[in-house]
């Protein structure tokens, strides 16, 4: 199967600042990778993805790039709001399942 | 926006017991997926269903667990005898293509 590692497991920053999460999977057949929020006691909200085909994806805020010879992939949030305090997964597609991380803690201070 | 639906919000079951969990997924979406979140940590997939049957399953997911799609709508698990590390919340979560899921809000199974 696949293995995700995901670091840091904590994170905070100065609002304003720029937050960086990063993943590494295993199999390099992984094809597709999402990244979810996670709010306290709420759903996973699925906020950007990217697919193998693809190096880099950016939707205002938030961009992910992906690295498919070292087999990671990263999640950039730039000006950083408190609101953006959460806790952030990422996961990878392999065959018909999904590998998550362990996840981030992201705490944004004011 | 559509939305996937879960019930019940919370369930307390006696250990032992079997329990149903209910999920509504999005009306156009053909794939469909359960995990497991245990307090505080990953979530952790159980399966995943398409066409009407599964299509992969994870370790976690052994006898005790079974899915069905008993009408058009409606994609079920079923826990069998229950036990204490059944504990834990529990997303389905569906897709129109093998990508970008949307998860519902999650059933909190307490199992006593």
């Amino acid at each position: 199967g696949e293995n995700v590692e995901q670091h840091p497991s904590t994170l905070s920053v100065q609002e304003g600042d720029s937050a960086v999460i990063k993943c590494t999977y295993s199999d390099s057949a992984s094809n597709y990778f999402p990244w979810y929020k996670q709010e306290l006691g709420k759903r996973p909200q699925l906020i950007i993805d990217i697919r193998s085909n693809v190096g880099e994806k950016k939707d205002q805020r938030i961009a992910v790039t992906l690295n498919k010879t070292a087999k990671h992939f990263s999640l950039h949030i730039t000006e950083t709001q408190p609101e953006d305090s959460a806790v952030y997964f990422c996961a990878a597609l392999l065959g018909n399942q999904f590998y998550f991380g362990t996840g981030t803690s992201l705490t944004v201070i004011p | 926006e559509p939305e996937v639906t879960q019930t019940p919000s919370h369930q307390v079951t006696q250990m032992g017991q079997e329990v149903i969990l209910r999920c509504v997924p999005i009306s156009n979406h053909l794939y469909f997926y359960w995990y497991r979140q245990i307090l505080g940590q990953k979530v952790e997939f159980l399966v995943s269903f398409y066409n009407n049957e599964i299509s992969e399953k994870s370790e976690i997911f052994d006898d005790q667990f079974s899915v069905e799609r008993p009408d058009g709508s409606n994609f079920t698990l079923k826990i069998r005898s229950t036990k204490l590390e059944d504990s834990a919340m529990y997303f389905c979560a569906s897709s129109e293509q093998q990508d970008a899921q949307h998860f519902g809000d999650g059933t909190r199974l307490s199992i006593l």
